[in-house]
Order: structure tokens, then sequence, then C-alpha cells
């Protein structure tokens, strides 16, 4: 069975520090994809990033980055130098389709809530 | 633009009634989705549909029904079967079966049970 993890319930910062988010995933495919996705206040999913299974480089997209580790089955995300507009609930996705119960349907984990005050 | 519109954005049902989820999709997509979302507990899958007149129960289906009638809709029925139908409810897509490239969202419903 596949499963996200998403350890942390909530991760309150001041504006300008960092913020990482952990993600731990679980799956017996070799191939899979891992997604990051933000829910701003107003409640529609928005995308973030996508990796494959194959691709464990690390990437950095202006003050977002991260971490893909395929040995520790981890792919956090940092916020570096965060702004209230970061303030969101980001969700873990993992998507994975060489099971037949798994076949292109989305594991996300629980979100982490993240707020950012001025 | 393409996209996903969800309606209504709020919507009101009192005990014992069964009301519909609009879910429209312009993105000429193959796969259609409705997720359920409660407070701390992530996105359950309800409904899935990978192509049109066939769809397939997801993790949490009971009290709810679904239809594939045309490619760009999917609309959610949520039953008086449904024992707490409270919730935000995301409608999403993605381009091809596997779900490989990711989802497109709508806005979500909220449902309130009066």
């Amino acid at each position: 069975a596949q499963k996200v993890t998403q350890a942390q319930t909530e991760i309150s910062v001041v504006e300008k520090e960092d913020v990482t988010l952990d993600c731990v995933y679980e799956t017996r495919d070799t191939t899979y994809y891992l997604f990051w996705y933000k829910q701003p206040p107003s409640g529609e999913l928005v995308f973030l990033i996508r990796r494959n299974s194959f691709d464990e480089q690390n990437e950095i997209s202006g003050r977002y980055s991260w971490n893909f580790q395929k040995s520790t089955s981890s792919f956090n995300f940092t916020i570096t130098a965060s702004q209230v507009v970061d303030s969101a609930v980001y969700f873990c996705a993992l998507s994975s389709f060489m099971t037949t119960d798994s076949w292109g349907k989305f594991q996300f984990g629980a979100g982490t809530q993240v707020v950012v005050t001025p | 633009d393409g996209g996903i519109t969800q309606s209504p954005k709020y919507l009101f049902r009192k005990e014992g009634q069964n009301v519909t989820l609009s879910c429209e999709q312009n993105l000429n997509h193959d796969a259609m989705y409705w997720y359920r979302q409660d407070p701390g507990q992530g996105l359950r899958l309800i409904y899935y549909s990978q192509i049109v007149n066939d769809f397939q129960k997801g993790d949490i289906a009971e009290g709810y029904s679904v239809s594939r009638e045309k490619k760009e809709s999917f609309p959610l029925t949520v039953t008086s079967a449904q024992k707490n139908p409270t919730a935000f409810y995301l409608c999403a897509s993605s381009m091809e079966q596997e779900g490989a490239y990711g989802y497109t969202f709508g806005s979500g419903t909220r449902l309130t049970v009066v």
C-alpha cells in the first residue's frame, strides 16, 4: 500500500525565516511521481513541483527548493526567506501506476499548515 | 482560459436531502476525480473516472454517487446515506489516466448540513 506522511501539522515562522516541510513516502513501485501542492485560504490546490522516481536532483525555483532522497524515501520542501503570502496548507502527494490498485491515483499526505507572521 | 469549474462554491443541505455538486473542465482531460477534505485529514478519494461512461470507487465512496456521461463533466451526488457530509469537496482532472503529470484542481465546494 502507498502512504505519504507529513508529520508536521503546523509550522509558525516570522517573516524572512526559512521553513522546511517534511514528506516521507512509502511505495512498492519502482516508478512513481512525487508532487507538492499549495492550498491557500481560497481553497484551490496549486501545483508547485513534480519529480519522478528516477530523478534525484534537487531543484530550486526562486525561494522554493526541494530535496528528494530515495534512500530515505523523503521529498522535503524548503521555503527560503518566507513571506506572509506563503501562509497556506502544503500537501505532498505520491502517484504511481504500476499496480492495479494504485493506478492513476494520488495518495496525499495530511498537509502542513504554514503560518507566516509579519 | 482552460480550467475546472466547480459550483456552487457554498452549499447548504438539510438532513435527508440529496445534493449534486457540479464539476466541469475544458482542458480535454481524460481522467477526473472527486476528493473530500476534512480538517487535519488531508484529501480522501471518493470516486474517479478514467474514461467516459466508466468510473471507480475510491477510498470513501459510501453515500456518494457519480456519473460520467460527457468527458467535460463529472458531477458528484451526496446522498442522504452519507452520515457526515459536511466537508470541503474538490474536483480534479489529469491529462492522462496515469496521473503522472499531476492534477488540476477546481476551487472547491464547501458543503454544510443544516
